[in-house]
């Protein structure tokens, strides 16, 4: 069965302060692993990974893919009250009757 | 807990035809359902907003009368694509949330929807 864990579901954080979230995931023939973050409506796409050890980044926010040890991690440097959302973790598969997976989520909440 | 099933998970069409496309929650009751939509790396769309017993709330520029959507239980919401055409190809994803809170949601798996 196809299954996406994120950790922790939910973290408290202070400003400054760096946070890692994870994404573990099993997916039968993996085409792709995305993250997201989710403040009000609709998420908003951050990253699309779909090689291992290849860093993506964008301002604070980086990721990386390990589809040997099937994870992947968000870190976010310096945060600021405006990270304080929910990050959503999926991956994609290339068959299966699953083919986008969710995490629950991480809810990340950012205090001044 | 908190499952959310979607079916079809792929569906291949000619243009022309209707296509529906189920949404449930597995094992609890969801007031509320979206339905969103997503492009390769781009962040879900929004589509509607559905209420069991109500009529969905769609969002600027989705057309109600091309993607119909049905909320008539509180496990069970369904989006139909009529007359589809080659650019309603895409991945279409609900969630389910048990309250009315955007933070709230189960994704399902998605669908992917191919016109030909």
């Amino acid at each position: 069965e196809d299954k996406v864990v994120q950790s922790p579901l939910s973290l408290v954080v202070h400003e400054g302060d760096t946070v890692t979230l994870n994404c573990s995931y099993e997916v039968t023939n993996f085409r792709s692993l995305l993250w997201y973050k989710q403040e009000k409506k609709a998420p908003t796409f951050l990253f699309m990974l779909t090689s291992s050890g290849i860093e993506k980044k964008s301002g604070r926010l980086s990721s990386i893919l390990d589809k040997k040890e099937l994870f992947s991690i968000l870190n976010i440097t310096a945060t600021q009250t405006g990270d304080s959302a929910i990050y959503l973790c999926a991956v994609e598969g290339n068959s299966g009757n699953t083919p986008l997976v969710f995490g629950k989520g991480t809810r990340l909440s950012v205090i001044a | 807990g908190a499952v959310v099933s979607q079916h079809p998970s792929w569906v291949i069409c000619k243009s022309g035809t209707s296509v529906k496309i189920e949404c449930r929650s597995l094992d609890f009751q969801a007031t509320t359902m979206f339905w969103y939509r997503q492009f390769p790396k781009q962040s879900l769309m929004l589509m509607a907003t559905s209420n069991e017993g109500s009529k969905a709330t769609y969002e600027q520029g989705v057309e109600k009368d091309k993607f119909l959507i049905n909320h008539a239980s509180l496990t069970l919401s369904t989006l139909t694509v009529t007359s589809a055409h080659p650019e309603d190809s895409s991945f279409y994803i609900c969630s389910a949330s048990g309250g009315f809170s955007y933070n709230e949601q189960f994704f399902g798996p998605g669908t992917r929807l191919t016109v030909l």
